[in-house]
């Protein structure tokens, strides 16, 4: 499969533990996107990456988050001291970044869901 | 600020009956607008954009800037349609997508 993966699928985690989730995006793919999605709601957008550079980050990330491109490939999104509102699915999705963003296509992965006790 | 308005959570059709998803959009710039469709079990993917003006597995969605809507349309819904349905509004030179809360389609046999 040569799509986005994430990783993991599923996690559990108790109320102030730390939680870590990596994301792969396609291989030549320069742009990385984090999205939040909770239930009943769209994406929510979190961050995202040109190459190894966060360009942005939403206000919705707290100082709790924490995200890292290292070499321009894959990406990892850390939660610290976790609490029960940041149960939601986290999203990851990469694009190619040619053509401006109103041809951009951006390509999701599966997600993966954090359930926080 | 920047949203996306789709005012319908559920929409149910019958198997050859037209099918309109209304996504209504506020923002002050030139909206790049797309719809993107979760199907079950699957991942999010792009079913069309606004600039491409084409129809993709028979939907179509025109800008309509004076209203500030990107209605997703199709004239005979089938049932392999059935899906959530979002649409997501990009805006200037950062990429990001705003997304509306999804509407939920579901095409009867």
């Amino acid at each position: 499969d040569t799509g986005v993966s994430q990783d993991p699928r599923h996690k559990i985690t108790k109320r102030g533990q730390n939680v870590t989730f990596r994301c792969d995006p396609i291989s030549e793919h320069n742009r990385l996107y984090w999205y939040r999605q909770t239930l009943g709601q769209g994406p929510e957008f979190l961050t995202y990456f040109q190459n190894e550079a966060q360009l942005e980050k939403s206000r919705l990330l707290s100082d709790r988050f924490s995200a890292e491109r290292p070499k321009g490939s894959f990406s990892t999104l850390e939660i610290q001291r976790t609490e029960q509102g940041d149960s939601a699915m986290y999203l990851c999705a990469s694009s190619l970044g040619v053509g401006g963003p109103s041809r951009e296509t951006q390509y999701f992965g599966p997600g993966t869901r954090l359930l926080v006790l | 600020a920047q949203r996306v308005t789709q005012p319908e959570k559920l929409l149910s059709v019958f198997k050859g009956a037209p099918v309109e998803l209304k996504c209504n959009y506020s923002y002050s710039g030139s909206p790049e607008l797309f719809w993107y469709v979760q199907y079950s079990r699957q991942r999010l993917q792009l079913l069309l954009r606004h600039i491409s003006r084409e129809s993709i597995k028979g939907f179509t969605a025109d800008l309509n800037k004076g209203e500030t809507s990107f209605h997703l349309k199709k004239p005979f819904a089938q049932e392999e349609d059935s899906a959530m349905y979002y649409c997501a509004l990009g805006r200037g030179s950062n990429y990001k997508l705003t997304f509306g809360k999804g509407t939920l389609l579901t095409v009867n046999p």
